[in-house]
């Protein structure tokens, strides 16, 4: 069975310090990747997805960043993290087979407070 | 643009009580239509799905019917628990240019009292 993990769960960063927080999955071969931001109390932003190693669509301009290294990795950086970018951080997965790719898979999610 | 738009929150319940939470769309395609939800401190998952038009998703006691003529997948539940207490997302994949793109709505908070 397929599985993802994040990590880390909880991070507590200061202003100007850079991040990084990474997704893997299991079980399934050529997974679109997705990374989205849940500011507390609001609904999902879609910041990046991905449909194959080194590609990367942004849907957001921001200090935000993101890399796709190998089939089953995901990796959201930044190089100064700024107040307004805690949040929780959500990666998900969807099938990259035609016809099995609309049902998103979510991982636990990455608290993040910068302070 | 594809959009969702469902009710805000938070919707307060006693124990056994009926659920709706409303759900509207705007989609230039046929999109299938979901229902996830997020309990506390977790991720999402998908609680049902319905891929045209007059199908049911159900799950767990939850229901919701794809209408098209109205555009809406309303989510209904005959008898709440303190269990079903968390966040729901309505949502839309519709292909596009990119692929498939997932348009969540903003969520509702439920809480069920016992």
């Amino acid at each position: 069975s397929q599985t993802i993990h994040q990590w880390p769960a909880t991070l507590v960063q200061p202003v100007g310090s850079p991040l990084s927080l990474e997704c893997t999955v299991e079980g399934t071969s050529n997974p679109n990747l997705y990374w989205y931001r849940q500011a507390a109390g609001r609904g999902l932003q879609l910041l990046f997805y991905s449909v194959g190693i080194g590609q990367i669509s942004s849907e957001v301009p921001q200090n935000l960043s993101a890399s796709r290294p190998q089939d089953r990795q995901f990796i959201l950086s930044s190089k100064k993290l700024l107040l307004s970018d805690s949040g929780f951080y959500l990666c998900a997965w969807t099938d990259g087979v035609a016809g099995n790719q609309e049902t998103q898979y979510f991982g636990p999610g990455t608290r993040l407070l910068v302070l | 643009g594809n959009s969702v738009t469902q009710m805000e929150g938070p919707v307060t319940l006693s124990e056994e009580a009926f659920l709706t939470i409303n759900c509207t769309y705007t989609a230039t395609g046929y999109p299938s239509l979901f229902w996830y939800v997020q309990y506390p401190g977790e991720g999402l998952q998908l609680l049902l799905k319905a891929t045209k038009a007059d199908d049911k998703g159900s799950n767990k006691g939850f229901e919701a019917t794809y209408r098209k003529e109205t555009t809406s997948f309303h989510l209904e539940k005959g008898s709440v628990q303190v269990s079903d207490s968390a966040v729901y997302f309505c949502a839309l994949s519709d292909l596009g240019s990119g692929g498939f793109k997932t348009i969540f709505g903003a969520g509702t908070r439920l809480f069920v009292k016992a």
